[in-house]
């Protein structure tokens, strides 16, 4: 069975850092590309970062360019989501999704920003 | 990037009802890499169509999938009180990726 488990979120400062992580299970998951999608409360779905199977290949939307980092550790079955110089509309709930077409999602984890 | 718009914002039908959601796009999405989503209230979204028109694992025929270019459609045959939730579409072909905003299905 396919499984997607984020973790890392919670309450930051404006300007702080946080580092998401999502464990893969069930599933080869170096053969895969990989993405973070968010949420913001009440609203809608928001493409943040993408990495390609090997790690060589990476792209984000521009809310998140020069402040988030997305990498992974195949040996480790791990996506992290690395997160700088937070905002407060970067308030949302952080998906991990599989392959370009998103086909499995984890439950998502909550990172608020707030002073 | 693709700026996707769905319509109508708000879709209110009945359970046995046809429903017609639409998903337009800013330009023509490469090679119809275009999904729909399912997304009820407190969970994750559901994959469930792709290529524009292949149905996802488990996903029931009254789902259907159509269009290319820049216009798209979901078609839910006959809606059963589990199908009324948010769904939206993305289109996965250009970077960035993009989703639209969203059509809401509501129980008339």
């Amino acid at each position: 069975e396919v499984q997607l488990v984020e973790s890392g979120g919670g309450l930051v400062q404006p300007g702080g850092s946080l580092r998401l992580s999502c464990s893969a299970s069930g599933f080869t998951f170096s053969r895969y590309a990989m993405h973070w999608v968010r949420q913001a409360p009440g609203k809608g779905l928001e493409y943040v970062s993408a990495i390609n199977n090997n790690g060589r290949d990476t792209f984000y939307a521009d809310s998140a360019k020069g402040r988030f980092t997305i990498s992974r550790d195949n040996s480790k079955n791990t996506l992290y989501l690395q997160m700088t110089s937070l905002r407060a509309e970067d308030t949302a709930v952080y998906y991990c999704v599989r392959d370009w077409q998103g086909d499995y999602w984890g439950q998502g984890t909550l990172v608020t920003v707030s002073s | 990037e693709i700026v996707l718009t769905q319509s109508p914002g708000t879709l209110s039908l009945s359970p046995g009802e046809r429903a017609t959601l639409s998903c337009r796009a800013s330009q023509s999405v490469t090679s119809n890499y275009l999904a729909w989503y399912q997304q009820k209230v407190g969970q994750a979204p559901r994959l469930l169509i792709y290529g524009a028109s292949s149905r996802a694992t488990g996903i029931p025929d009254r789902f259907t999938g159509s269009g290319s270019g820049t216009d798209f459609t979901l078609t839910i045959s006959r809606l059963e009180p589990e199908d009324f939730a948010v769904y939206y579409c993305q289109q996965y072909g250009s970077s960035p990726i993009t989703f639209g905003q969203g059509t809401r299905l509501e129980i008339k």
